[in-house]
């Protein structure tokens, strides 16, 4: 069956430029999860979604990071004025939610790769 | 505080030969516990989780993890290497949300 997709796979913007990811989970998974992996490093975790509820955004880095689910399915992270700092792979997860919360089982699509030049 | 230590960046294996990746995390309660995979441009699967009962844990690809609650580990083994599991492996644990440890890259040589 289809997996997590992300769009687009790569992309490159200029400092200051507004950016927008976007990620289709897995059909019926009602938990959405997004990361940001700087290089060599391990996922960090970013913020999540039951449905249309963002119910944690405390790993957001800034203001500029804004993230949306407004049907419960396809989300989107947007980043705006991008800074250097912002390049990394940003991974979307998503899970059937069993009732563990975070412990459910996550699968990941294969990241945007964003580069701020 | 890092919640999952993962203290060899980088390992090479010869094919064939056994592995073990370690892991140690900080966390006071039960933890849940998870073995990630991720090849370039791929992204994360998951290999195998723990959440209770037996402390040995079966995975898929051949892999097992082993949690040790005196240690505070979760190290994955593997019996014998193949050249395709060449990957970067995460660990991770599972509390108010997923933390990640740096990862170890591992290269197989012929």
């Amino acid at each position: 069956g289809a997996g997590v997709s992300q769009s687009p796979r790569y992309k490159v913007a200029k400092r200051g430029q507004d950016v927008a990811l976007r990620c289709d989970p897995i059909s019926g998974h009602v938990s959405l999860f997004w990361y940001q992996q700087a290089l060599g490093q391990g996922p960090e975790f970013l913020t999540y979604f039951q449905n249309e509820a963002q119910l944690d955004k405390s790993g957001l880095p800034s203001d500029r990071f804004f993230a949306e689910r407004p049907e419960g399915s396809v989300s989107t992270l947007k980043i705006q004025r991008t800074q250097q700092e912002d390049s990394a792979v940003y991974l979307c997860a998503s899970s059937l939610a069993l009732g563990q919360g975070p412990a459910d089982t996550q699968y990941f699509g294969p990241g945007t790769r964003l580069t701020v030049l | 505080a890092q919640s999952v230590t993962q203290p060899d960046i980088h390992i090479t294996v010869s094919e064939g030969a056994s592995l073990e990746l370690r892991c140690n995390y900080s966390y006071g309660a039960t933890p849940y516990l998870f073995w990630y995979v991720q090849s370039p441009g791929q992204g994360l699967q998951l290999l195998l989780k723990y959440f209770s009962g037996d402390t040995l844990v079966q995975g898929i690809k051949g892999f097992e993890a082993e949690f040790k609650r005196s240690q505070s580990s979760f190290n994955l083994r593997k019996p014998s290497v193949h050249w395709s599991d060449a990957a970067e492996y995460f660990c991770a644990l599972a509390r108010d949300q997923f933390y990640f440890g740096t990862g170890t890259s591992l290269t197989v040589i012929p």
